[in-house]
């Protein structure tokens, strides 16, 4: 596997269930991202981690929770979505934080909330 | 002022033909540009960092004018792979945050 693997790539899940995004990078690189692309709205920044720590979110509501266990992985745990939550969400990762190489990102996970 | 704004296109043009995207962005201290490709319902993809001192790629030129807070990506002699859009994305205010803007859409016509 090389560059930044994102599972699985479709979700359904209705707005009671509790569902995890995967995310995983083969880069060596020591920061990622979790971004959000709704229709017809530039891409959001949801939450930043740098070597496994958390150092940015984006006023994300708490129904989304990030975790870190590593530099090579992260999560994003779902609980309690509403329709409006239905988007792609994109993992990144980047050497450091983007400034100079810009991000790679992964394939997406396209979710529907119910 | 929206951080980063683009117009949003679409731009339909014949093969060949030389096409022209432009951005404008708000926070002056900004250091850091770049031009992604996004296909369609496929992840964004890094065409090229935009210098001070602009650079080419190919076909692909991309300019800065700092002055006027303003990047520009160039497109000689299209081809039909390059239809899709393209995001200019500029550093935002804190680290590691990338400011992408809605994108451009280009399609190429045989």
């Amino acid at each position: 596997e090389t560059g930044v693997t994102q599972t699985p790539r479709h979700l359904v899940m209705g707005m009671t269930n509790k569902k995890s995004l995967k995310c995983e990078q083969h880069l060596g690189h020591n920061a990622m991202y979790w971004y959000k692309q709704s229709a017809k709205k530039p891409l959001e920044l949801m939450f930043v981690y740098n070597f496994k720590e958390q150092t940015e979110n984006n006023s994300v509501p708490s129904r989304f929770s990030p975790e870190c266990p590593n530099s090579s992985h992260l999560f994003l745990h779902l609980h309690t979505l509403q329709p409006e939550d239905s988007a792609l969400y994109l993992c990144a990762s980047s050497q450091e934080l983007a400034f100079r190489y810009g991000y790679t990102f992964g394939s997406g996970t396209r979710l529907t909330v119910v | 002022r929206k951080e980063v704004e683009q117009d949003p296109g679409p731009f339909n043009v014949p093969e060949g033909a030389t096409v022209a995207f432009n951005c404008t962005y708000s926070n002056s201290a900004s250091q850091s540009f770049f031009w992604y490709r996004q296909d369609c319902r496929k992840e964004p993809k890094l065409l090229m960092s935009v210098y001070s001192s602009g650079n080419e790629d190919g076909r692909f030129t991309a300019q800065l004018n700092r002055a006027s807070q303003y990047i520009s990506l160039l497109i000689r002699d299209s081809k039909l792979s390059d239809s899709a859009t393209y995001l200019c994305v500029v550093n935002g205010r804190s680290q590691g945050n990338l400011i992408f803007g809605k994108g451009t859409k280009l399609s190429v016509k045989p």
